[in-house]
């Protein structure tokens, strides 16, 4: 099985900053990597799906890169709405693994 | 537009069968390239990814759970079952399914369902 790893596991933050969440494979991925942002009681949401390509409907601040084994998302001026977990989460074979998520907090 | 909805029993009584059903529209699970997954959040942790199904009826599990999980497709029902037998209390969890397709998003989970709640105590 491919590892996801992600850091940190949780980060405070403020409106406007700039935010970096990074993921890690335990193997090379190639670009099979996305991206899924939750809010509490809801489903995850895709984000961003092959490390780079924004879901139709999602903002431009959020935006993402890598490939191999190391990924990152970055969201360029944190929005109130942002404040949430993300997950990454590896499509290039089965089973489907996921980071263990990153909780975005308010500062 | 993609729909997908779960359901099934809340309340499962150790060590019963849970027998989830996904019922979705907007797209067909005949076509080349589609799937339908289904992945868990027990409360307060991560997703844990269970199972896949594909248009052409290949059928993934996970590793650890691969013994006790089924997944089925009706497609002219578009339908997606998922059993888990043996439930145990670690089994309580929000079940979700979600639409995949190989080729537009490279496998990521595109569309999901709202999740059903399912609560394994005797």
């Amino acid at each position: 099985d491919i590892q996801m790893t992600q850091s940190p596991s949780s980060l405070s933050a403020s409106v406007g900053d700039r935010v970096t969440i990074t993921c890690r494979a335990s193997q090379s991925i190639s670009t099979y990597l996305n991206w899924y942002q939750q809010k509490p009681g809801k489903a995850p949401n895709l984000l961003i799906y092959a490390t780079s390509s924004l879901q139709s409907g999602v903002p431009s601040r959020f935006s993402g890169s890598g490939s191999g084994t190391d990924f990152t998302l970055t969201i360029s001026s944190l929005e109130p709405d942002d404040f949430a977990t993300y997950y990454c989460q590896q499509s290039y074979s089965t089973p489907r693994t996921f980071g263990q998520g990153t909780k975005v907090e308010i500062k | 537009q993609i729909t997908l909805k779960e359901s099934g029993p809340t309340l499962v009584k150790p060590p019963q069968t849970l027998t989830l059903t996904c019922t979705f529209s907007g797209f067909s699970l005949s076509i080349s390239g589609m799937g339908v997954g289904w992945i868990r959040q027990p409360p307060g942790k991560a997703l844990e990814w269970l199972a896949l199904i594909f248009w052409d009826n290949d059928k993934r599990y996970s590793p650890s759970l691969k013994s006790r999980l089924t997944i089925t497709k009706d497609t002219s029902k578009n339908q997606v079952v998922l059993s888990m037998t043996n439930m145990d209390p670690v089994d309580t969890a929000t079940y979700y399914c979600a639409h995949s397709d190989l080729t537009r998003t490279l496998g990521a989970f595109d569309y999901w369902g709202q999740g059903t709640l399912v609560t394994v105590s005797s």
